[in-house]
């Protein structure tokens, strides 16, 4: 069974662009969730998706969006991005938002 | 308000021992811990974990031990091999319907010394 993809693997991008980031779950997973990862903070949670709807959002401004098709693939969006949003991303799967979740490689963006 | 807490960055172990990394909580509602572990360029990979009904959990060379009146638990690896050289995590989640979401902590990068 092939594992939770994300794209970009890596990403630059200038301080006010926007950018898209990818996920795609094990196949038959309907949750997928996203966290951020800086160092010294750990994983900070974003969001959570189950059947296209948010279930659940962390502690993030506005400029963080995400959605939910009904393949279960997800993107996130972060506009006008600032040099602090330059982290690693990273999308989790489960069968549903209870069970064990299985991760993604991560898309490294960089923000100048 | 960081409500799980790894407060050694880093840890160093020889070759063969026991490798001890510790996690505390704060919020009195998780009741389910995870510890994952994660490669430079990968994902966090699961680990192990513990229902907040037990104390103990063993998986081979991997025990979770929680003490839910101190609110912190702890992973053992023994023997400690090269290849546990990693960052873990520790993350817990309550199992109340509607909020499952996994809270992390800032990680340990554990390196063993052959």
């Amino acid at each position: 069974k092939a594992g939770v993809t994300q794209t970009p693997r890596y990403l630059i991008k200038t301080r006010g662009q926007q950018v898209t980031l990818s996920c795609s779950p094990i196949s038959g997973h309907r949750s997928v969730s996203w966290y951020q990862q800086t160092p010294g903070q750990g994983l900070q949670f974003l969001f959570e998706y189950f059947s296209e709807t948010q279930r659940n959002k962390g502690n993030f401004p506005g400029r963080f969006s995400g959605r939910q098709f009904s393949n279960s693939r997800s993107e996130m969006n972060v506009s006008t991005l600032e040099l602090g949003d330059s982290a690693l991303y990273l999308c989790a799967s489960s069968l549903d938002p209870a069970q064990e979740q299985f991760f993604g490689p991560g898309t490294r963006l960089t923000v100048l | 308000d960081q409500q799980v807490k790894q407060n050694s960055p880093s840890l160093s172990v020889q070759e063969g021992r026991i490798s001890i990394l510790n996690c505390d909580y704060t919020n009195s509602m998780f009741d389910y811990f995870l510890w994952y572990k994660k490669y430079p360029a990968e994902g966090p990979t699961f680990l192990i974990s513990i229902s907040s009904i037990k104390d103990k959990n063993e998986d081979g060379r991997f025990t979770v031990f929680l003490n839910k009146s101190a609110k912190h638990l702890s992973l053992h690896i023994v023997p400690s091999q090269p290849g546990d050289s990693a960052v873990y995590f520790c993350a817990a989640r309550t199992r109340n319907f509607g909020n499952e979401k996994l809270t992390f902590g800032t990680g340990t990068r554990l390196t063993i010394i052959p």
